[in-house]
């Protein structure tokens, strides 16, 4: 079945800290991956996304993610957080039909 | 406008009135979505329209009810909802037809729905 798992529910950093959100994926064939963010009262906007090639891939805001596909995963990254990274983060994998499996998301709270 | 749209950005209905949801993309994209969030659960595929035709129907109760007039345009109509519907409901289209996983989509702020 093809899914993908967010493993942390919510992540609190300082900022200026680095971060690294997980995402593993379960797909039977060659996985599109993709990471969004959600700010509150807003819908959701492509930080990056993966194909092929490069397995690590860059991406807006400073993030970047790498592509490990004997760990089946996809995680997230950011060398230096700012107070307005807080928001809410979703992996997704491209599905048969067009559509984006998602996982549950990571929320990001940034501590001063 | 740019993006995607949707329209109302927040809605309070009984459970036995008849609405609509809005979603207008003016991104000249072939396809377009419906998506639920709830709290707690993961996003959930609910509609998918590629050149205007609907190609998937996620098991959705029949009390949702999708239209797709035009390219640009999708509507939700709800009727005798639930409690338990209430949730953020996201469009987003893409550029490509059916059967495009590469595609990027691009998602509007969402219609919050309470159903009381």
């Amino acid at each position: 079945a093809q899914s993908v798992t967010q493993p942390d529910i919510h992540i609190t950093v300082s900022e200026g800290a680095s971060l690294e959100l997980r995402c593993n994926y379960s797909y039977g064939a060659t996985p599109y991956l993709f990471w969004y963010v959600q700010s509150p009262g807003q819908g959701l906007q492509l930080l990056l996304k993966y194909f092929s090639g490069d397995t690590l891939v860059q991406g807006i805001k400073g993030f970047e993610a790498e592509f490990k596909r004997s760990q089946s995963s996809f995680n997230l990254r950011k060398p230096s957080v700012h107070w307005s990274d807080a928001a809410e983060y979703f992996c997704a994998v491209g599905a048969t039909q067009g559509n984006l499996i998602f996982g549950k998301g990571t929320k990001l709270s940034v501590k001063p | 406008e740019t993006g995607v749209t949707q329209t109302p950005r927040h809605l309070v209905m009984g459970m036995t009135n008849k609405k609509s949801l809005k979603c207008e993309q003016h991104l000249g994209h072939n396809a377009m979505y419906w998506y639920k969030q709830s709290a707690k659960k993961p996003l959930e595929l609910m509609f998918v329209y590629s050149l205007e035709e609907r190609v998937e129907n996620n098991s959705v109760p029949s009390r949702f009810s999708p239209e797709c007039p035009n390219s640009s345009h999708l509507f939700l109509h709800l009727h005798t909802l639930q409690p338990e519907d209430s949730a953020l409901y996201l469009c987003a289209s893409s550029q490509g037809t059916s059967g495009g996983r590469t595609d990027t989509q691009y998602f509007g702020p969402g219609t919050r729905l309470t159903v009381l």
